[in-house]
């Protein structure tokens, strides 16, 4: 289970892109890297999965470098409701154990 | 379709009493899982299940049990509460193993001990 460091905290402003960047050294080969979104008083919700390149969604987009060593969440023109703790996971179909770090939180102000 | 349902929302014990977290799920996942998240920190696994029957020890199991009789369901027993079992509780599911399937997270349950 690959462990992952990203930072504790991002502040930004209505209408700016909101980049997270999340590293994963040894991530294993059949490892993919998935991100949480978690409001507060509510449980985490998926935002997008990877496995490499770029994936985009209607809510982000997440890049993946060729050496897969890290990641990076990206959140186009962020909005006051888009402030919440953002969680980075890497695993594969064999991981039963996965606990969540202690995320990013991310504050946007008006 | 109602996901993942918890219950109780909130519940206040007494310290040396006990209870149970219900969970339930209309996905027929094959996994599930409880969390505990204490303030400002991340999720940490207590128990987890990998279908009826089976079950198996987080990274935080002391003072809780499981079972799964059901696919549907896995409550989360506090056999003698503690006032560090303070905590919000998210029960959680998943299709497939977790590092490759999307985990569904119920809306926690906020337990207080005293």
């Amino acid at each position: 289970l690959a462990k992952t460091t990203q930072p504790i905290s991002m502040d930004s402003y209505e209408g700016q892109e909101v980049n997270i960047t999340c590293s994963h050294n040894n991530i294993a080969t059949n490892d993919y890297i998935t991100w949480y979104q978690q409001f507060p008083s509510q449980g985490p919700r998926f935002i997008i999965q990877g496995y490499k390149t770029k994936v985009t969604n209607e809510v982000a987009s997440l890049f993946i470098p060729a050496d897969r060593k890290s990641s990076t969440l990206s959140l186009p023109r962020v909005s006051l409701s888009d402030t919440a703790v953002y969680y980075c996971l890497v695993g594969d179909e064999t991981d039963y154990k996965l606990s969540f770090g202690a995320g990013t939180t991310v504050t946007v102000r008006a | 379709n109602a996901g993942v349902t918890q219950t109780p929302k909130f519940q206040v014990l007494k310290t040396g009493q006990s209870m149970t977290l219900q969970c339930a799920q209309d996905m027929n996942h094959e996994y599930m899982s409880w969390y505990r998240q204490d303030p400002g920190m991340g999720l940490r696994l207590i128990h987890y299940s990998v279908g009826a029957g089976i079950t198996d020890q987080g990274e935080v199991p002391n003072g809780y049990n499981v079972s799964r009789s059901t696919t549907e369901d896995f409550p989360l027993r506090l056999l003698s509460a503690a006032p560090s079992q303070t905590s919000v509780y998210f029960c959680a599911s998943s299709y497939g193993a977790r590092g490759r399937n999307t985990i569904y997270f119920g809306e926690g349950s906020w337990l207080t001990v005293v």
